[in-house]
């Protein structure tokens, strides 16, 4: 069973660039996450999908961050334009719950895109 | 909110000696708790978890025991081996849909 993936796995931009990050999930899962990940922090999350439409992006800063998930498969997420401090590994995640009750934790990680922001 | 705090790192190991990484949470209600493995090179992936109090999850080697009294969620391994040389993330559930709220880190380096 093929993985989640994502690209580019590294993006060097200078500050007030925009840069696209898109990933495709395991084939049949329902939530889609895009994840921030600082050095040294843990993983932060920006989005959650169900299906195309959007469950959580109360940490989304909506001022640069965008992200769609079109058709409810394959997602991109964009930032406009990029600040120093959003330098980052960003992560997508999908699982296959569904629905308000808790599934299972089991989220599964594609390797990341690696952001510098110069 | 819901929070998850981690030892930090890194630690360093010789090959067969006992592991702890201590994990502690804040959180409204019985969450779901979570450890994370992320090998070098790859992406994040579910070692273990436990659902409720008093549950024990387990997984190569690997368990961390759900202590509602201390809050707590540490992960414990008899004998590491070079090959358990990770970053290690403890993580909680924040309701539905399998929200995730993970800790820092912790670096494990195992020497032979």
């Amino acid at each position: 069973e093929a993985g989640v993936a994502q690209s580019p796995r590294y993006k060097i931009i200078e500050k007030r660039q925009s840069v696209a990050f898109w990933c495709n999930p395991i084939s049949g899962h329902a939530t889609l996450y895009w994840y921030q990940q600082i050095l040294g922090q843990g993983p932060k999350l920006l989005i959650q999908f169900q299906n195309n439409g959007v469950v959580d992006d109360s940490q989304l800063p909506k001022d640069r961050f965008s992200a769609e998930r079109l058709k409810g498969v394959d997602s991109t997420l964009k930032i406009q334009p990029a600040k120093l401090e959003d330098s980052a590994v960003y992560l997508c995640a999908s699982s296959p719950a569904t629905g308000l009750a808790p599934g299972t934790g089991e989220l599964f990680f594609g390797e990341g895109s690696r952001l510098t922001v110069l | 909110g819901n929070s998850v705090t981690q030892m930090e790192g890194p630690v360093t190991l010789s090959e067969e000696a006992f592991l702890t990484i201590n994990c502690t949470y804040t959180a409204t209600g019985y969450p779901s708790l979570f450890w994370y493995v992320q090998y070098p090179g790859e992406g994040l992936q579910l070692l273990l978890k436990a659902t409720k109090a008093d549950d024990k999850g387990s997984n190569k080697g690997f368990e961390a025991t759900y202590r509602k009294e201390t809050t707590s969620f540490h992960l414990e391994k008899g004998s590491v081996q070079v090959s358990d040389s990770a970053v290690y993330f403890c993580a909680l559930s924040d309701g539905g849909y399998n929200k995730l709220i993970f800790g820092a880190g912790t670096r494990l380096a195992v020497h032979p």
